[in-house]
């Protein structure tokens, strides 16, 4: 039973934005806890997209960005291509539960 | 180049126990706090549990789930991480993922190993 919710699915066409919500409570995003995403093409283990809320690791596209605000995050993808067509978690620390807690998970669809 | 390998997975009946390995290559382990995080077939990831480097301790934190069924241990000698999994449910069944915990990146889970499948069944 996830903790961080997320939409279960989002799309858009090719070159459109699409935004892609996890929103927390005031154990975990909104006790200040860091949020990181992750995408997870088909057959293959998740990847770190974005860490600490808004921040690419080397080598992500900087199509891909992040953002925080209170018990919530969000990640958004500009200028669609279908390379980003996967599933998308994000991931936080809860006080209460005392360990780490993913999202539900989103997958995005090009259409 | 930084690597995590997995092994150790299989098919086990309910109430048995499994032993996986992770090893790790192309960064200094003996430093690194390390997770294991699970995906049933179809499912989402969850979070399974934590060991933190040595000079912090080298304590464990686990997911409700599998807390005082599943032990996470770590060999800084063979730059390798184990998942001891006791007393198996079918609901354990899924791909187990180590990843390493990166404090320069806020904790996230920066490196992923391949994953190795665990099916517990009769």
């Amino acid at each position: 039973q996830s903790v961080l919710t997320q939409p279960p699915s989002v799309s858009g066409a090719p070159g459109q934005r699409v935004t892609i919500s996890c929103t927390g409570s005031s154990s975990n995003i909104g006790a200040g806890y860091d949020v990181h995403w992750y995408q997870q093409l088909p057959g293959t283990a998740p990847k770190l997209l974005i860490y600490a809320a808004s921040n690419r690791p080397s080598g992500v596209p900087d199509r891909f960005s992040g953002s925080k605000s209170g018990t919530s995050a969000s990640l958004a993808i500009t200028g669609l291509q279908a390379e980003d067509e996967a599933d998308y978690y994000c991931q936080s620390y809860d006080s209460r539960l005392s360990g780490y807690v993913f999202g539900t998970g989103t997958k995005v669809t090009v259409l | 180049e930084v690597q995590l390998v997995e092994s150790g997975g299989g098919l086990v009946k309910p109430g048995g126990s499994l032993r996986l390995s992770c090893a790790a290559s192309g960064f200094t382990f003996y430093y690194a706090w390390m997770n294991w995080v699970r995906q049933p077939p179809g499912k989402g990831l969850e979070w399974v549990g934590r060991i933190k480097a040595k000079a912090d301790g080298a304590t464990t934190d686990y997911a409700a789930p599998v807390k005082g069924r599943f032990a996470i241990s770590r060999d800084d000698s063979k730059n390798t991480l184990y998942l001891q999994m006791n007393s198996l449910k079918t609901e354990d069944t899924a791909v187990y993922y180590c990843t390493t915990d990166d404090d320069d990146s806020g904790r996230a889970l920066n490196v992923w190993g391949q994953g190795t499948m665990v099916t517990v069944s009769s």
